[in-house]
């Protein structure tokens, strides 16, 4: 089964500050891969689809890149709203793995 | 408009069964993939089953292979997971999800815990 491995596991950064996540698969994936932000005590929702599709209603400073093995999730000016654990997950096929989360926080 | 309600969450003896639904009250069921995920008290996402929108295809994590059974009935807009010889590590909240094939929308979730 292919693997989805996240780095960093946690991030401090600064309101304002360009936040990378990055996310590994094992194996080539094209580009089926999600991004989903949950907040604390929340329902998990999804960014971008497609690894870099943004979803209507998320803000523009959020974006998504890569193709294959390697996927970045870029906020470009980190605002305090985006304190969140946020998971990649493949869905070319089952099993649809999901990392194991990058929890965000403000500096 | 997708709207996903889970229920059946309880509390559960090591080895014992429960049986879990997810209603969708949106007019699009039959059309789409759904699936069950997981996450235990204070840890990541994990992907639990995913049924085909025909009921056709079923895939289930290794984690649960024989013991947890996913079904739908699209006549009723309603997905179910039964799930048998619980465990402690099962404990978690359970969230249905609809697959676009992501998953796009999201349950409320149903709290499972397995404890004598």
């Amino acid at each position: 089964d292919i693997q989805m491995t996240q780095s960093p596991s946690s991030l401090s950064a600064s309101v304002g500050d360009r936040v990378t996540i990055t996310c590994r698969a094992s194996q080539g994936i094209r580009n089926y891969l999600a991004w989903y932000q949950q907040k604390p005590g929340k329902v998990p929702k999804v960014l971008i689809n497609d690894a870099s599709t943004l979803q209507s209603g998320v803000p523009s400073r959020f974006s998504g890149s890569g193709s294959g093995t390697d996927f970045t999730l870029t906020i470009s000016s980190l605002q305090p709203e985006d304190v969140a654990t946020y998971y990649c997950q493949k869905y070319n096929n089952a099993p649809y793995t999901f990392g194991q989360g990058t929890k965000l926080e403000i500096k | 408009e997708v709207q996903l309600l889970e229920s059946g969450g309880d509390l559960v003896q090591p080895g014992g069964s429960l049986g879990l639904s997810c209603v969708d009250s949106g007019f699009t069921f039959r059309t789409y993939d759904m699936s069950w995920v997981r996450q235990a008290p204070g840890k990541g996402l994990e992907w639990v089953s995913t049924i085909r929108y025909s009921g056709s295809g079923t895939y289930y994590a290794d984690s649960v292979k024989g013991r947890f059974t996913i079904s739908r009935d699209n006549s009723k807009s309603t997905l179910y997971l039964q799930m048998n010889y619980l465990r402690a590590e099962d404990t978690a909240v359970y969230y249905c999800a609809t697959m676009l094939p992501y998953f796009a929308y999201w349950g409320r979730g149903t709290v499972v815990t397995v404890s004598s």
